[in-house]
């Protein structure tokens, strides 16, 4: 079974400073992917950064990188220079052999000025 | 800009009625498509795959003949919540899967919807 935790019910940061959402991941598949998405107010779901499991290096997606520890099995996101519009419940998830993503709890970011 | 329609953003209905939510992916074809409910402030849960030509497999404890689940085109998935009830009132959200990059690295990124608030009354 897989199994992904958000231990952040809830983040403050200060606009244009950095903050880290963690996220940490159990699975016993050998290939896997890890993901993070955004969701506003709105409801929608928006895709921020893709790491698979066998990747060498930590992925970029302009403001978002993900610290991906295979061994601690954690997988946190990182946000530089905060904005206003970052505000928004951040979703953990993981995508194992069967293709379904299981997701963390969430974090509820709020970007203050 | 969107590659995953959902329609409609909200309803509102009758208890007893049923309502049709439509999941289209816009500019790729989606053998398989997810269907997820979402309680406020809570994460989203998987209710059932979507499989292109064949029938729906659905989660343990989500009503197959409460939920239909259509999957008629390789861009068409419909969600139809049946004699729907107050406690049917939820969140509603889709995704397909899209695939990018070499057949070695492959991205098997799931791009959501923009989520039905079905509201029954």
């Amino acid at each position: 079974a897989q199994k992904i935790t958000q231990t952040q019910p809830g983040m403050f940061v200060q606009e244009k400073e950095a903050v880290t959402l963690d996220c940490t991941y159990d699975t016993s598949d050998p290939s896997y992917g890890l993901f993070w998405y955004k969701q506003p107010s709105s409801g929608e779901m928006i895709f921020l950064i893709y790491q698979g499991s066998y990747d060498q290096q930590n992925a970029t997606e302009g403001r978002y990188s993900l610290n991906f520890q295979k061994a601690r099995k954690s997988a946190n996101l990182v946000i530089s220079a905060s904005q206003l519009g970052d505000s928004a419940m951040y979703f953990c998830a993981m995508r194992g052999s069967g293709g379904k993503l299981t997701f963390g709890q969430g974090t509820i970011l709020t970007v203050h000025p | 800009g969107a590659v995953v329609s959902q329609h409609p953003s909200w309803v509102i209905c009758k208890s007893g009625t049923s309502v049709k939510i439509e999941c289209r992916s816009l500019d790729f074809q989606a053998t398989t498509m997810f269907w997820y409910r979402q309680f406020p402030k809570q994460s989203l849960m998987l209710m059932a795959t979507s499989n292109e030509g064949s029938k729906a497999t659905y989660e343990q404890g989500v009503e197959k003949d409460k939920f239909l689940i259509n999957h008629a085109s390789l861009t068409l998935s419909t969600l139809t919540v049946t004699s729907a009830h107050p406690e049917d009132s939820s969140f509603y959200i889709c995704s397909a899967t899209r695939t990018s990059g070499s057949l070695l690295r492959a991205k098997n990124i799931q791009y959501f919807g923009a989520g039905t608030r079905l509201s029954v009354l």
